[in-house]
Parts: structure tokens; sequence; C-alpha cells
């Protein structure tokens, strides 16, 4: 069973940058059959997926075009976590950020989520 | 603007069984898999059916999952009061490279 727990402010002004961290419990950020999403939702936009890393012999990155630029996602195996890093935030980044364990093809398991406010 | 179309709200009485829609396209549903998710008040998506049609562990066989061509179904039957919840569909996109959501669909238990 993995667990997937989150940290991080839940107010960040405008024009700097959000950062979460999602701690692994259960399984491993290394892990060569699983993928390590961030995803938000907000009233406006919904359900939107940002970005994923994943490990097959070397580390790979998908990140969503509408942050593209301003996303890093970043894993730590030292901790066995992943990061968000969204630069130059809006109000519309305002939203409820989870993060995800993809397994199998499907995204199985999701963190508790962490409201972030963009305001000043 | 979802890229996977649902209908905003569906309901239902105890014990009736309710379907809802999920649309796609030829990158997402019509190539791969959906998912489809339970969402309590103030709580984090619950994977309900994962490969168009299979249920987790622990997910009661009440639910299940269909998929046709570009579009994707979950049906809820033996409704019950606890099912009062938001349900959202997704699948990957290989258009995108991404994961893409429906808009979801709140269901009310009458």
């Amino acid at each position: 069973q993995v667990y997937l727990q989150q940290s991080g402010p839940g107010l960040v002004k405008p024009s700097q940058t959000l950062s979460l961290i999602c701690a692994i419990s259960g399984d491993s950020v290394s892990s060569n059959s699983a993928t390590w999403s961030w995803i938000r939702q907000s009233p406006s936009r919904g359900l939107e997926w940002l970005g994923r890393t994943y490990y097959r012999s070397k580390w790979f990155y998908n990140y969503a075009v509408s942050v593209k630029g301003r996303i890093t996602i970043n894993p730590d195996t030292s901790k066995n976590q992943f990061s968000l890093q969204l630069n130059s935030v809006t109000p519309e980044d305002t939203a409820v950020y989870y993060c995800a364990r993809g397994y199998g093809g499907n995204i199985d398991s999701w963190g508790r989520g962490t409201l972030v406010t963009v305001s000043s | 603007q979802s890229v996977l179309t649902q209908p905003p709200s569906a309901s239902g009485t105890p014990g009736q069984r309710v379907t809802i829609s999920c649309s796609g396209g030829s990158s997402n549903i019509g190539r791969n898999t959906a998912n489809w998710y339970q969402q309590l008040p103030g709580t984090a998506p619950k994977l309900l059916i994962y490969s168009s049609n299979q249920r987790p562990s622990g997910v009661p066989d009440r639910f299940s999952g269909s998929k046709s061509g570009t579009s994707a179904s979950l049906a809820i039957s033996g409704l019950q009061s606890e099912d009062d919840a938001d349900y959202f569909c997704a699948a990957w996109d290989d258009s995108l490279s991404g994961w893409v959501f429906g808009g979801g669909t709140k269901l009310t238990v009458l």
C-alpha cells in the first residue's frame, strides 16, 4: 500500500514560486514500474495534470503544455520523494494540488491534496 | 474546457442503476483505456475503475466500467446513499503526452 504525504506552503505571492514536496512510503521514486505525477484541481479548470517523472534506467519528464516553461518536477532518491516547482504564479494557479502515483498505466494513488492560494 | 466530456449531473433513487458517460477522442480513449474516480467532498479522488473495466480490490462489484470506441461508461447498480459523490473519468492522451480528465459528474442519490 503506497502512501503519499504532501507538504508545502498554502499561500504564495503572485510572481513567486510555488513549491511542494511529496514523500513516498510503500514504494520507491526510482521504481521501474511507477510514475510520479502532480495534478491540480480548481473550480474553473477542473482536474488538470501538470506533469510527471519516472525512472526507466534513466529519469524521464513529461510536462503539460499549459505549464511548460514554468514547471519543474524533481525526484529526490535520498529522501524517496519528488517535488513540484511552479514559477511566476498568478491567481489562476490557485488550486488544490495533488501528487499521485501511476502504476500499470493507471493513476492509482493520490496524496491528500494541498490548497495553494496565490495572493498578495 | 475539459478534454473528456461528461454530463455535469446525474441522479437516482436508492436501489436504482445509473450510468455516467465519458466522451473522448481518437488520441485518448480511442487508443487507451479509461479510469474512473470517485471524489467525496474535501477528499482526494479514489480509483474506482481502471483499464476501462477492472475494479481495484475493495471496490464493490456494484461499480462496473465499459469502453466502446472513443467513449467510456461507468455504471452503478443498487445505488446507495454513500454513492452521492463526484465522478471523474481519465485517460492518457497520446497527442498531448499527458493525462486528460473529464469535467466530472455530480451524482445525487435522491
